[in-house]
């Protein structure tokens, strides 16, 4: 069946540093990837996503590409700021399932 | 006012006792879900519904129903809540782009 594995957390950085958070996945078919992030209290939120192979999603200075040869889709930012510090979480979906798979989350965490 | 509303936020309740947890959503979507979120597993689907009349099982559906009042509202009921379905309970609800967008949360705890 369809999986997503991600890195385990708590991933500590000082603010600038460089963030890359892992995920790998294993599906049917041509999926489509996703990064949504949890703000303490909150609900996920989308943060980025990617339909095929080769794109790459961005916001608010986030970057995953769709990697199809590696089954990959990590997470990157050239520097953090404290208010990123949240859970990560990588999902995916494969047409017609409407179904969508969540990895366990990555806790970040942005020390001043 | 938030897209995705669920209530109540946060409920403490004993074993045995029949749990309704709501969702509402203002975002005119068809396609709407709960899930439950438990530290170390991420979220995991209970159930889903396309419309009121196509309502469909997650992979932990046991111990959980669920009622699609209308369009917007998509209720989930523990008919004898136990210790185990602690947890942090979240309403999505997913546009036709597949993105999800998920409510605040409701936190239950089962004594």
């Amino acid at each position: 069946g369809n999986s997503v594995t991600q890195m385990e957390g708590p991933v500590t950085l000082s603010e600038e540093a460089f963030l890359t958070i892992n995920c790998t996945y294993t599906a049917t078919g041509y999926p489509s990837l996703f990064w949504y992030v949890q703000y303490p209290g909150e609900g996920l939120q989308l943060l980025l996503k990617a339909t095929k192979a080769d794109d790459k999603g961005s916001n608010k200075g986030f970057e995953a590409t769709y990697r199809k040869e590696t089954t990959s889709f990590h997470l990157e930012k050239g520097s953090v700021q404290v208010s990123d510090s949240a859970v990560y979480f990588c999902a995916l979906t494969t047409s017609g399932t409407y179904k969508y798979i969540f990895g366990t989350g990555t806790r970040l965490k942005v020390l001043a | 006012d938030a897209d995705v509303t669920q209530t109540p936020r946060n409920r403490i309740t004993k074993t045995g006792k029949r749990i309704m947890l709501e969702c509402s959503q203002t975002k005119g979507h068809d396609r709407m879900y709960w899930y439950r979120q438990d530290p170390g597993l991420g979220l995991r689907l209970i159930y889903y519904s396309f419309d009121v009349k196509d309502i469909n099982k997650g992979e932990i559906s046991d111990g959980y129903s669920v009622s699609r009042q209308a369009q917007a509202k998509f209720s989930l009921s523990l008919e004898s809540a136990i210790p185990n379905q602690t947890a942090l309970y979240f309403c999505a609800t997913t546009s036709t782009t597949d993105t999800q967008y998920f409510g605040p949360g409701t936190r239950l705890t089962v004594l």
